[in-house]
C-alpha cells in the first residue's frame, strides 16, 4: 500500500512570495490532515478534511494560508505572501476515516524555508 | 488547549535501560495515541489506548492511562540505539481530531 505522498520535499523562497504544497493520501482514506511543525516543536494542526469539506480550520492563518481538496482525494496547501516565521515543515496526514480508533498516516513532510 | 504536554522535554539513556515519558492533557479525550520521529521524517503510530483502557501492551511497548488525572505514559523497555528518536502525543476527540504535544526527545546511547 503506498503511503501518504508530499511534494516538494525542499523549498527555498522569499518573504512575501508564494508556495504552494501538494499532497496525495493513503487510497481510500476519507479524512486528510495539514500540520505545521515549526523546529523544536510539536505538529500543529492547520487544517481538517472529511472527504471534500473542511472539519476543522480554526488555526488556520487565513489571511495568508488556503487549502483545498480536489474530488475528496488529494489536497494543495498555499501561503501567500509568506512570512519569516512560516519556515516549518508542513505535514499532511491521512486518516481512513471518522470512526474512533482510527490511527492516522503522515507523509514526510515539505520542508520550507523563507529568507 | 486540547493538546497533551509530554515530560521530560528530553531524556538521556544508556542502551538496555527503560525509558518513561509522560503526557498530560486538560480536555476528555476518545483516545490517546503515542507517535514517534526519526529525524526528518514524518511520524509513526506506536500505539492506541482507548478512554476506557488502563493499559496496553506492544512488544517493548507499555503504555498506561489515568483518565482521573488527565495523564498518560509510555515505557519503552530494554530500550536501543535504534530507538533514539521524538515521541508525541496524540490526544484524539470526536470526528477523529488529533491534536500534538511538543515531545520528548529521547537519545539512547550505545
Amino acid at each position: 500500500e503506498a503511503g501518504v505522498a508530499q511534494s516538494p520535499r525542499y523549498k527555498i523562497i522569499e518573504k512575501r512570495q508564494s508556495v504552494a504544497f501538494w499532497c496525495n493520501p493513503i487510497s481510500g482514506h476519507a479524512t486528510l490532515y495539514w500540520y505545521q511543525q515549526i523546529l523544536g516543536q510539536g505538529p500543529k494542526l492547520l487544517i481538517q478534511f472529511q472527504n471534500n469539506g473542511v472539519v476543522d480550520d480554526s488555526q488556520l492563518p487565513k489571511d495568508r494560508f488556503s487549502a483545498e481538496r480536489l474530488k475528496g482525494v488529494d489536497s494543495t496547501l498555499k501561503i501567500q505572501p509568506a512570512k519569516l516565521e512560516d519556515s516549518a515543515v508542513y505535514l499532511c496526514a491521512s486518516s481512513p476515516g471518522r470512526s474512533s480508533g482510527n490511527t492516522i498516516y503522515f507523509g514526510e513532510g515539505s520542508w520550507l524555508t523563507v529568507v | 488547549s486540547q493538546q497533551g504536554e509530554e515530560d521530560p522535554q528530553a531524556l538521556s539513556i544508556q542502551e538496555g535501560e527503560n525509558a518513561t515519558m509522560n503526557c498530560s492533557y486538560k480536555t476528555s479525550i476518545n483516545n490517546l495515541q503515542w507517535y514517534r520521529q526519526n529525524s526528518g521524517r514524518g511520524l509513526v503510530h506506536l500505539i492506541l489506548i482507548r478512554s476506557n483502557e488502563r493499559e496496553k501492551h506492544s512488544g517493548r511497548l507499555r503504555v498506561t492511562l489515568d483518565t482521573s488525572k488527565k495523564s498518560s505514559s509510555l515505557l519503552i523497555t530494554a530500550s536501543r540505539a535504534a530507538d533514539t528518536a521524538s515521541y508525541f502525543c496524540a490526544t484524539v476527540y470526536n470526528f477523529n481530531k488529533f491534536y500534538f504535544g511538543s515531545g520528548t526527545k529521547l537519545n539512547v546511547k550505545p
